[in-house]
């Protein structure tokens, strides 16, 4: 079953803005994972957060968890046309198999130069 | 990070027919993810492959409509049998790399006529 909500589903921006999704998941987690998925290619780890850390940057981008809340948001800064992709959140559940990991239905983001 | 050669990339078959898929890694790893994306959809996982053991699958995957070999540390193979349109998905593998994170390959594009 899908853990993880993103919204919004699909986002268009200008270049030079900042993007932000979100996630929400259901269960107790070990850690939130941002994937980034283009055309229908394989994912790309992006950024990983611990349940017991409440916000991690990368570069462009920032990520915070409210483990309170069971939500996380992906915040790309000051996005290029190469952002361009699916974004999908992935939690690992601490009750379920090991190092599964359960993903999110994704946003898809569209940065129009 | 690891690596990951997924092939083929592409394929056309025909309905009733099998298709088996290849994932290669350029180190050795334990766990190995194999999953279906349908079209517009996100990521479900089917099994996880570990060497030297049977795949474990999950709820709505089964043996024989997935078989899945994995014969060492670089290598494993899934088999869509049987096809049908209904098919007709990404199927990507994955491995577990440090920290938890998951490495893909670029995924294969199943089209099932």
């Amino acid at each position: 079953s899908q853990q993880g909500e993103e919204d919004p589903q699909a986002l268009s921006i200008q270049e030079g803005e900042n993007a932000t999704m979100n996630c929400s998941y259901k269960t107790s987690i070990n850690n939130l994972q941002w994937y980034r998925q283009n055309s229908g290619r394989g994912l790309v780890h992006l950024i990983l957060i611990r349940s017991n850390e409440r916000e991690k940057h990368s570069g462009r981008l920032r990520v915070t968890l409210d483990t309170s809340k069971k939500s996380s948001s992906l915040l790309i800064t000051a996005s290029r046309a190469a952002d361009t992709a699916s974004y999908f959140c992935a939690t690992d559940d601490s009750g379920a198999g090991s190092y599964q990991l359960t993903f999110g239905k994704g946003t898809k983001l569209s940065v129009i130069p | 990070s690891a690596v990951i050669s997924q092939k083929p990339s592409r394929d056309i078959c025909q309905r009733g027919t099998s298709l088996t898929i290849q994932c290669q890694v350029d180190s050795q790893v334990t766990m190995m993810f194999w999953y279906r994306q349908q079209p517009g959809q996100s990521l479900t996982l089917i099994a996880t492959a570990n060497q030297g053991s049977e795949a474990t699958y999950e709820s709505g995957f089964v043996i024989d409509k997935f078989p899945i070999s994995r014969p060492n540390l670089t290598f494993s193979t899934l088999t869509v049998s049987n096809m049908s349109p209904e098919d007709s998905s990404i199927y990507l593998c994955s491995v577990l790399g440090g920290g938890g994170i998951q490495y893909f390959g670029a995924g294969t594009r199943l089209s099932v006529l």
